[in-house]
C-alpha cells in the first residue's frame, strides 16, 4: 500500500543554520509531492511542491529534492529562522489523484 | 477572499450526540475534503468531493457523512459521536479535482467527545 513517512519526529537547529527534513515514500508510481508547514493551532500551509519529472525545485529559502530511485523526498530550509519552528509534513498524491497521503510530521525547533 | 473557513473552532459533545462541522470556501474550488488529525499523526482523509453533487470516501469514513449541494459548502456530519472521534478536523480545498495544484486548509475544528 501507499505510505509516506518521515525519518525523524523532531529536529532542533540553531538560528541561521540550514535545516534538512526527510521523507520516504513507498509507492513508486506517485507523481506529485507536497511539503506543508503547520504552526501550533493552525491548519497546514503549503510550502512547495514537486512533480515526479523533476529532481529539484527551489522556492524562497526552501528547496525540495526528489530521489525516485530510493523513493526519498527532502525539504531544505536555508538560514533557518525562529519563525520556521513548526511541524512539517510531506504528502503524496495517491494513484487515483483524489487524495493526499500525509506522513506523520517532523517538529522543527529553532533556537536563537 | 476569506479562503477556507470552518465553524465552530471548538466543540465538546457527549457520546451519542450528533453535530455538523461547517466548511466553506469562496475561491470557486472544485475539490474539497475533510481530514482528521490525531496527536503525533499526520492527516487522514475522511471524505472528499470533486464537485457539487459528488462525494466519495477517504481512508477513515466510518461514523461520518458528507454532502456537497453547492460548490462553496462541504459540511461534515457526525451522526452519533464516539470518544474515538475526538480529534482536530481540517477542511481543505483546491481548484482542480486532480489535486495537481495547491490545496488550501482551513483553521480546523477541535472536537472532544466525552
Amino acid at each position: 500500500g501507499e505510505s509516506v513517512g518521515l525519518h525523524l519526529p523532531t529536529l532542533s537547529v540553531q538560528e541561521g543554520d540550514n535545516s534538512i527534513i526527510n521523507c520516504a515514500y513507498s509507492n513508486s508510481a506517485s507523481d506529485y509531492f507536497i511539503w506543508y508547514k503547520q504552526e501550533s493551532g493552525k491548519g497546514p500551509q503549503f510550502i512547495i511542491d514537486i512533480r515526479s519529472n523533476m529532481d529539484k525545485r527551489q522556492g524562497q529559502r526552501v528547496t525540495v529534492l526528489l530521489n525516485k530511485t530510493v523513493k526519498h523526498l527532502s525539504l531544505q530550509i536555508a538560514a533557518t529562522q525562529p519563525g520556521d519552528s513548526a511541524v512539517y509534513f510531506c504528502a503524496e498524491r495517491d494513484g487515483a489523484g483524489t487524495a493526499l497521503i500525509f506522513g506523520k510530521g517532523t517538529t522543527l525547533s529553532v533556537s536563537s | 477572499n476569506a479562503g477556507v473557513t470552518q465553524t465552530p473552532k471548538f466543540q465538546v459533545l457527549k457520546t451519542g450526540q450528533s453535530m455538523t462541522l461547517q466548511c466553506a470556501q469562496d475561491m470557486n474550488h472544485e475539490y474539497m475534503s475533510w481530514y482528521r488529525q490525531d496527536p503525533g499523526m499526520g492527516l487522514r482523509l475522511i471524505h472528499y468531493s470533486v464537485g457539487a453533487g459528488i462525494t466519495d470516501q477517504g481512508e477513515v469514513p466510518n461514523g461520518y457523512n458528507v454532502s456537497r449541494s453547492t460548490t462553496e459548502d462541504f459540511p461534515l456530519r457526525l451522526l452519533s459521536a464516539a470518544p474515538s472521534q475526538t480529534s482536530v478536523y481540517f477542511c481543505a480545498s483546491s481548484y482542480q479535482a486532480g489535486l495537481t495544484d495547491t490545496q488550501y486548509f482551513g483553521p480546523g475544528t477541535r472536537l472532544t467527545v466525552l
